[in-house]
């Protein structure tokens, strides 16, 4: 059973570009969370979603970002128009359908570091 | 998420037993307390999670007091590779909404 898998591992862009990060979640997760780290910082949540549904995207800039997750495919974290300050490692994490979401953990995938020149 | 206090960073011995006690005085009853880990910049790794009762698995046990106001990260012979930042968390059971803090950066040392 494949870990969450993240991709590409590291994306360079310029300022003004579009990044793309895609998620696959562990085989039978529905849930999806993507997080994010700038330099030196620790690990803020963007978004939680679910098959085709946002649940909670209260860490997710309101401008330039957003992220979907399809019935078919994987998650994206999308980033338009992308700054400096976008430079960080971005995390998805996903975790199984619990009963009520009780008492289930998350497994996280290895990050994409996007750099922004 | 109930505020969890860490240390900042601690030494360990390898092949010692490592202790990482984390305050989260302000828990409610539906909240768990999880363990996860960072090893340099790798994906977070789940370690443990508990509600009231200790719990233990391959990695790790977690002791919880009974007030719930604190609890224990137990590595019972720590090694090399487990040199990370260490994060305690009290979340709601619904969802993996995960509010990361400081953490303890844990060095082991030979």
């Amino acid at each position: 059973n494949a870990g969450v898998m993240q991709n590409p591992r590291h994306l360079v862009r310029r300022r003004g570009q579009e990044a793309r990060l895609r998620c696959s979640p562990m085989k039978g997760h529905s849930h999806v969370y993507w997080y994010r780290q700038l330099p030196e910082e620790g690990l803020k949540f963007m978004v939680y979603l679910q098959k085709e549904n946002i649940i909670d995207e209260s860490g997710m800039p309101k401008e330039r970002f957003s992220a979907e997750f399809p019935k078919e495919g994987p998650s994206i974290l999308r980033i338009q128009q992308v700054v400096r300050g976008d430079s960080a490692a971005y995390f998805c994490a996903s975790s199984p359908p619990g009963p009520g979401h009780l008492n289930t953990e998350a497994f996280f995938g290895q990050g994409t570091r996007l750099t922004v020149v | 998420d109930a505020k969890t206090t860490q240390p900042t960073s601690m030494d360990c011995a390898e092949g010692r037993a490592a202790n990482l006690p984390c305050n989260h005085s302000t828990i409610s009853g539906n909240e768990y307390v999880y363990w996860y880990r960072q090893i340099h910049s790798q994906g977070p790794q789940y370690i443990i999670h508990g509600l009231k009762n200790n719990e233990t698995n391959e990695m790790a046990s977690l002791i919880i007091t009974e007030d719930r106001k604190s609890s224990t990260l137990i590595l019972p012979h720590a090694t090399l590779r487990d040199t990370a930042v260490y994060y305690c968390i009290a979340t709601k059971a619904a969802g993996n909404k995960l509010t990361f803090g400081g953490g303890t950066r844990v060095l082991v040392k030979p």
